[in-house]
């Protein structure tokens, strides 16, 4: 098993440029969530899904969006990039029976300039 | 507003000696407590949880100790080994369900050989 695999490392973006942050699992969880972490600020929920087709905001849900059309892949879309969105991201997945006991995947490191 | 707080950015601890990271929470509705460990350039790990009904858990050298009228967490780590230097987070959930997970600040703990 590859866990919970992101794309890219690393990304540097304009202001104003769009995005997608690829999160895929290849556990068959059906929870899947995105978080953002800042100095200082520990980690944020952006989205989450419990399952295919089925998608929720988190606390810092502004300025980004998700959809959940397989069970595998759950991709972070940046629409339109600020300063403010420079974070790591991290994808995360668990059964839904056990959401406490999330799988994190390695982080993808955006700067926007 | 910070709902869960690690108020110690930092903790150093010599080898073989115990290790007490401590979180505080203000949200009364939280009734489920996470532990998660972050090794650098890399995703959070589950460490330990505890449910609100409980006011102890063990799992090897880890515990977790919950005071619910003091709304306060406690992680300890007896005895330290400097594979344990890492940043610690803890996180609350208002219960099964809900799937929104709160996360503290964090601690970096380093132990010292």
């Amino acid at each position: 098993n590859a866990g919970v695999t992101q794309t890219p490392k690393f990304q540097v973006l304009k202001t104003g440029q769009s995005m997608t942050l690829q999160c895929a699992q290849d556990m068959n969880h059906e929870y899947m969530s995105w978080y953002r972490q800042d100095p200082g600020m520990g980690l944020r929920l952006i989205h989450y899904s419990v399952g295919a087709g089925i998608t929720d905001q988190g606390e810092v849900p502004n300025g980004y969006n998700v959809s959940r059309s397989t069970t595998e892949d759950f991709p972070l879309r940046l629409l339109s990039a600020a300063p403010s969105q420079t974070s790591v991201y991290f994808c995360a997945s668990s059964y839904l029976r056990d959401t406490d006991t999330q799988y994190f995947g390695p982080g993808t490191r955006l700067t926007v300039l | 507003d910070q709902q869960v707080k690690q108020n110690s950015p930092s903790l150093s601890v010599q080898e073989g000696r115990i290790s007490i990271l401590n979180c505080d929470y203000t949200n009364s509705m939280f009734d489920y407590f996470l532990w998660y460990k972050k090794y650098p350039a890399e995703g959070p790990t589950f460490l330990i949880s505890i449910s609100s009904i409980k006011d102890k858990n063990e799992d090897g050298r880890f515990t977790v100790f919950l005071n619910k009228s003091a709304k306060h967490l406690s992680l300890h780590i007896v005895p330290s080994q400097p594979g344990d230097s890492a940043v610690y987070f803890c996180a609350a959930s208002e219960g099964s369900g809900t799937y929104k997970y709160i996360f503290g600040t964090g601690t970096r703990l380093k132990v010292l050989a």
